[in-house]
């Protein structure tokens, strides 16, 4: 069955350290992946996708993404964080095609100062 | 280009009543999908639309809950004879190529 895990429900972390979020999936097929970011109240922005090529996938706000098929994995990453990232981090899988997007129950991220 | 519109933003409706949540996607998009967000938890796939078509109603409930993409106008997601339980964030995303979604802000329906 198609699923995204997140296994960290929430993570703090202090402005200008880095950031890891973890996201795990199981899908029948390729995979298309995407992280999305949600602020209070607001709609879902996407941050990066991965589709083929390079499994190191860039995106906007300085977040990069790494797809690892052995395990199943599209953690997102950066290397500093500012106080504005704080906000719920979601990742999705999507077999292209029309196909639904599944998505993760999300990872809320408090910036600390 | 204008993102995603939905309207409303808030609805509040009475237990029984309808709710109608408009979605009008990114301009040249043709595929619309609609998902549910409950309170601490992901979205939910409810169902994907092209014009005048349901592609994939997979996520709907069976009853009470309804989807339309016209040819003319905005996607409409309806709810009929609304319960507690439907209090909720939905959101409509758009794509142009069904490869990658776009998300309008959402529609918050409370039920009371």
């Amino acid at each position: 069955a198609q699923s995204v895990t997140q296994p960290d429900i929430h993570i703090t972390v202090s402005e200008g350290a880095s950031l890891e979020l973890r996201c795990n999936y199981s899908y029948g097929a390729t995979p298309y992946l995407f992280w999305y970011v949600q602020s209070p109240g607001q709609g879902l922005q996407l941050l990066l996708k991965y589709f083929s090529g390079d499994t190191l996938v860039q995106g906007i706000k300085g977040f990069e993404a790494e797809f690892k098929r052995s395990q199943s994995s599209f953690n997102l990453r950066k290397p500093s964080v500012h106080w504005s990232d704080a906000a719920e981090y979601f990742c999705a899988v999507g077999g292209g095609s029309g196909n639904q997007f599944y998505f993760g129950t999300g990872t809320s991220l408090t910036v600390i100062p | 280009n204008a993102g995603v519109m939905q309207n409303p933003r808030h609805l509040v409706r009475r237990r029984g009543q309808e709710a109608r949540l408009r979605c009008s996607p990114m301009k040249g998009h043709s595929h619309v999908y609609w998902y549910r967000q409950l309170p601490e938890e992901g979205l939910k796939f409810m169902v994907y639309l092209q014009k005048e078509n349901i592609i994939d109603e997979s996520g709907m409930p069976k009853e009470r809950f309804s989807a339309e993409f016209p040819k003319e106008g905005p996607s409409i997601l309806r709810i009929q004879q609304v319960v507690r339980g439907d209090s909720a964030a939905y959101f409509c995303a758009s794509s142009p190529s069904a490869y990658e979604q776009y998300f309008g802000p959402g529609t918050r329906l409370t039920v009371t």
